[in-house]
């Protein structure tokens, strides 16, 4: 039971590359998200899905894609990577309504 | 939209003495659950006490407990006997039961002296 996986822990891109971010769990979970992670604003919360072919905006989806077509996967793509969305990243997954969240260990991304 | 407020960027305790970290937060919905996270330096979120906003009693895990004020809107985590282990980033998370989005707030940098 590996719980949320993410790949990579870390990624450095050039302004303008696309590139995506994996998230993968094993523990049948039908909720993800995908967090960002800045100095002094905690995390914000960029999209999220309830299950497989479900998926819905949250508070900083621009320039960000996401896709659910298993339970499993729920990856993240820059589109255009700007040094704006230089940041940290977290996917989370969760059982059932009123779960706590559980974490990826993150990626850490540098857009220069 | 939920919002979570953490108004202690930073606390400091000393080690086996007692801290309470603040958080308040604002819905308009009555279905709902409240969480404490911890992130060490090791970057891991880590979930250490979940709170059912329908249940008055206040949740304990060990050395954690929270003081749940429904109507205040507050929900405070006290950490007893603190631990050097203990240092980490502390955020305050709020989860609707409508559309299952888990808001955080700014986190408070707990720091124990030995």
């Amino acid at each position: 039971n590996a719980g949320v996986t993410q790949t990579p822990k870390f990624q450095v891109l050039k302004t303008g590359q696309s590139m995506t971010l994996q998230c993968a769990q094993d523990m049948n979970h039908e909720y993800m998200s995908w967090y960002r992670q800045d100095p002094g604003m905690g995390l914000r919360l960029i999209h999220y899905s309830v299950g497989a072919g479900i998926t819905d905006q949250g508070e900083v989806p621009n320039g960000y894609n996401v896709s659910r077509s298993t339970t499993e996967d729920f990856p993240l793509r820059l589109l255009s990577a700007a040094p704006s969305q230089t940041s940290v990243y977290f996917c989370a997954s969760s059982y059932e309504t009123g779960d706590g969240y559980t974490f990826g260990s993150g990626t850490r991304l540098t857009v220069v | 939209a939920q919002t979570v407020t953490q108004s202690q960027p930073e606390m400091s305790v000393q080690e086996a003495e007692t801290v309470t970290l603040s958080c308040t937060y604002d819905t308009s919905e009555s279905d709902y659950y409240l969480f404490w996270y911890k992130q060490p330096p090791s970057r891991q979120m880590i979930l250490v006490i979940r709170q059912e906003a329908y249940k008055q009693q206040n949740a304990t895990e060990n050395r954690f407990s929270v003081n749940f004020q429904k109507a205040a809107k507050s929900f405070s985590l006290k950490i007893s006997d603190s631990q050097l282990g203990d240092a980490a980033m502390y955020f305050c998370a709020y989860r609707s039961a409508r559309d299952e989005k888990l808001t955080f707030g700014t986190g408070t940098r707990l720091t124990i002296i030995p």
